[in-house]
């Protein structure tokens, strides 16, 4: 199976709240990553979330940790049009040498509806 | 700060044909990647170098080198392109907070 798995799709109303969800099934991920990215644009990272921690908030953002459950999730307070984007999940592991890129989900387009 | 940039930004190649994409990063990063997206997925790790004159195998290596001669500098190179290498390229480096930033992508087409 996969790695690290998201939702293809959510739509949400201008104004309410995004919840975008990611599994990931290595237990020794030790960070875990959320980027956003805007068509024909590179990855910005959103925000990122050390293993020990259950939370973070970040002005709009705020991110989940089930450490237990391999879950992550973020949040997206007031959604704006601007919000429209793929959302991806990404999660690393620290092997000593420091060095291991992320592995990456397929990614969540955020669809805001007016 | 000019962050990480890649060169160029499109590319069309003929199968067979050989090219090199450049990435900079002005942050004086150690640790540089080399990933490619593919329509419908996420990002795969091709390869990747942890300093200056050192570079490991990624997810992906296949059909591709790299190389760091200079710190600032991560070169991906296709010495034989095929049509399964039309991708978008991506660029990363990383802090030793474990924040990765990325370039703004080479996309490449091959015929």
């Amino acid at each position: 199976g996969e790695d690290v798995e998201q939702s293809l799709f959510l739509s949400v109303r201008e104004g309410d709240s995004s919840v975008i969800n990611c599994t990931y099934t290595d237990s020794s991920s030790t960070y875990l990553y959320w980027y956003k990215q805007e068509p024909g644009a590179g990855l910005q990272l959103l925000t990122y979330i050390f293993s020990n921690m259950d939370m973070k908030q970040d002005q709009r953002l705020t991110v989940l940790l089930n450490k237990k459950d391999k879950h992550l999730s973020l949040r997206i307070a007031d959604t704006q049009t601007g919000d429209s984007a793929i959302y991806f999940c990404a999660e690393t592991r620290y092997s000593g040498g420091g060095a291991d890129g992320l592995t990456f989900g397929k990614g969540t387009h955020l669809i805001i509806q007016p | 700060n000019a962050g990480v940039t890649q060169t160029p930004k499109f590319r069309v190649l003929k199968t067979g044909q050989s090219m090199t994409l450049l990435c900079a990063q002005d942050m004086n990063h150690e640790y540089m990647y080399w990933y490619r997206q593919d329509p419908g997925m996420g990002l795969r790790l091709i390869h990747y170098s942890v300093g200056e004159g050192t570079t490991a195998k990624g997810e992906v290596p296949d059909g591709y080198n790299v190389s760091r001669l200079k710190k600032q500098n991560f070169l991906l190179g296709l010495e034989s392109a095929a049509p399964s290498q039309t991708s978008v390229y991506f660029c990363a480096s990383r802090t030793r907070n474990y924040e990765q930033y990325f370039g703004p992508g080479t996309r490449l087409t091959v015929t």
